[in-house]
Order: structure tokens, then C-alpha cells, then sequence
């Protein structure tokens, strides 16, 4: 069965630090990824998404950046962290293109203070 | 650009009741509806997923319907319960991107 691996689970961070949140797919192959943003009392906000090794798509401009070096391995990254930044963070993936279903992980909490 | 809304934003109801959540979007043209369930500090479960040639699905207590020309999609919840307490999200997926989300409904049953 897949699973979907997403850590860590909290995180406090000083503005201008550095970050890098890491997530993981087992048991499937050639998976998209997303990486989605939940804001308290806001939506959940596509952030990055990625069909394939390398291949990254930025859905909105900010200081958040996205990898994908492996094919199961989805990384989203900042050099330097706003206020901004702090909010729910969800990975995600799916296989195949347009009917396939969408599995989350449990998400990491990131406050930068 | 897609735009999903859910209305109502949030909503208590007396456990029993059967109720209704609502989901609109603007571009009519999706592959598919899907439906989410997410608790507090949790990442969200996947509830129903409609096809864009389909009209409605169903899981137990759980139905969901699509009508593309209006862009509308309901989760009827039938003989609601304290655990179905949540915020239930509607997301449409479109060629090209990604799966976009309504900003979701909170629901409170109480006993």
C-alpha cells in the first residue's frame, strides 16, 4: 500500500532562518507531488506541484522554493523565512493525470516568530 | 482562474440531523470533484471523488452530487454524528494545474 511520509509534524523558526521541509512516497511510482499552505482562517493555497524529476511548477511568487531529486522525494525550501511564512503545510500526491484521487500527509506546522 | 467557494463557513447542528454543505466554482470545465475531511491539526482524508461525467457518488451516509453547467457540487451527510465533526473541503481539479480548494465548512454535531 502507499503511504505518505511528511516531517517534522511542528517546527518555530526565527525570521531570516533557513528551512527545509521534507516529504516522501512509498509504494507507488512516478507519483505528482504538491505542496500546499493552509493560513489560519485562509484556504489551502497550492503552492508548488511537480509531475516528475525536476520538474517543478510555482503556482504563486514567493520566497519558497521547491525540489524534487528523487522521484518519491519532494522538498520545499526557504533561504530566509517571513512572518508570513507561518502556517500549515501539506504534501500531497497522486498518480496519473486528471481523475486520480488525492492523498495528503499529516502536515508540519510552521511558526516563524 | 478557478475560483471555489463553500458556503456555509461554518454550521452546528443536533446530532440526527441530516444536512447539506454547498461547493460552487467558476470554470466549469474539470475532470473531477472531490471532497475532503480535515481535523483539527491533521492533514485532510479524501471522502468522495465525482468524475466530470458522473452525477453523484456515495460512501455510507455520505452523498455527494456535481452539476457542471451550474458549478455546483453538495455533500449531503445523512443522520449527522459527534465524530462527524470537521471542516469539510471541496477541491476542483482542472487540466494543467492542480487540485483548487474552497476555503471549506465547519461543521460541529453536538450530542
Amino acid at each position: 500500500s502507499q503511504t505518505i511520509h511528511q516531517w517534522p509534524a511542528t517546527l518555530v523558526q526565527p525570521v531570516g532562518s533557513p528551512l527545509s521541509l521534507e516529504c516522501t512516497v512509498e509504494g507507488t511510482s512516478n507519483p505528482n507531488l504538491y505542496w500546499y499552505r493552509q493560513a489560519a482562517g485562509r484556504g489551502l493555497q497550492l503552492l508548488f506541484y511537480s509531475v516528475g524529476i525536476g520538474q517543478i511548477s510555482s503556482e504563486v511568487p514567493q520566497n519558497l522554493s521547491a525540489s524534487r531529486p528523487q522521484d518519491r522525494q519532494f522538498i520545499l525550501s526557504s533561504k530566509k523565512l517571513l512572518l508570513s511564512d507561518s502556517g500549515f503545510y501539506l504534501c500531497a500526491w497522486s498518480v496519473g493525470r486528471g481523475a486520480e484521487k488525492l492523498f495528503f500527509g499529516s502536515g508540519t506546522q510552521l511558526s516563524v516568530l | 482562474k478557478q475560483e471555489v467557494t463553500q458556503i456555509p463557513a461554518a454550521l452546528s447542528v443536533p446530532e440526527g440531523e441530516n444536512l447539506v454543505l454547498n461547493c460552487s466554482f467558476t470554470d466549469s470545465a474539470i475532470y473531477n470533484l472531490q471532497w475532503f475531511r480535515q481535523d483539527p491539526g491533521k492533514g485532510l482524508t479524501s471522502l468522495l471523488l465525482i468524475q466530470s461525467s458522473q452525477r453523484e457518488q456515495t460512501s455510507g451516509r455520505l452523498n455527494a452530487s456535481l452539476d457542471k453547467s451550474s458549478g455546483r457540487s453538495t455533500l449531503y451527510i445523512a443522520a449527522s454524528q459527534p465524530g462527524d465533526s470537521a471542516t469539510y473541503l471541496c477541491a476542483a481539479y482542472q487540466a494543467g494545474t492542480a487540485l483548487i480548494f474552497g476555503k471549506g465548512t465547519t461543521l460541529s454535531v453536538s450530542s
